[in-house]
């Protein structure tokens, strides 16, 4: 059972447009919610976070928006640079759990920004 | 500061052989996760130690399995390799045990080939 679910799979940007990848879960315990950014060769690197009290939180260029009704939340890339080129994954897990649970993963967005 | 560091970085094995994967993790981090992430897919949660003992698990067997050292370094053991198992391995660390829910730091993985 995918308890996350990551769209679209692969993504094409012109230079300095908006990215926008989307989620929806169905683990409705889950109440944590981050984005990580992995360059070919590395490990996951984490970008931005939200916790479902809020519905939006941005970070310089990154904008989480969350909808707890839908299940549904997403990343925004603002301006978005051929340096953004990269694999988002929308992660989710449990605060209840302690965090022993780990993180429930999509399966990754490839992101390329074209000049 | 140094960051989460994983050895070897590529490995092969064959089918019914063990394999041990080791990691230190991030300076002032006492908690360490594993990871199996498939090409193409997101990582998969395997189990978190805390205090050199397991406390999460994510739906592996039992052959694979783990220790921690009192550096908070630690080590992956699988057994019995199936072709399955090749597979990037993270190791991500955190400061507090609740580590999906404060932001790992991961370090660049191993990828692991059964043949």
């Amino acid at each position: 059972q995918q308890q996350v679910k990551q769209s679209p799979q692969s993504l094409i940007v012109q230079k300095g447009g908006i990215s926008i990848i989307n989620c929806a879960y169905e683990n409705t315990a889950f109440d944590y919610f981050p984005w990580y950014q992995q360059f070919p060769g590395k490990g996951p690197a984490l970008l931005i976070a939200i916790r479902p009290d809020v519905s939006e939180k941005k970070e310089g260029r990154f904008t989480i928006s969350f909808n707890k009704s839908a299940k549904q939340f997403s990343l925004h890339i603002m301006d978005s640079q051929p340096g953004d080129s990269a694999t988002y994954f929308c992660a989710a897990s449990m605060r209840s759990g302690g965090g022993a649970d780990g993180l429930t993963f999509g399966k990754g967005t490839h992101l390329i920004i074209q000049p | 500061e140094t960051g989460v560091t994983q050895s070897p970085t590529h490995l092969i094995k064959t089918r019914g052989q063990q394999v041990t994967l080791r990691c230190s993790s991030q300076s002032g981090h006492n908690t360490v996760s594993w990871y199996q992430q498939a090409l193409g897919q997101g990582p998969q949660f395997i189990f978190q130690y805390y205090r050199e003992e397991e406390n999460g698990r994510g739906n592996f067997p039992p052959r694979f399995s783990g220790l921690q050292f009192p550096n908070y370094s630690s080590e992956l053991n699988v057994n019995a390799l199936e072709l399955d198992d090749s597979a990037l391995y993270l190791c991500a660390s955190s400061p507090a045990t609740g580590g999906a829910n404060y932001g790992y730091t991961f370090g660049s993985g191993t990828r692991l080939t059964v043949v």
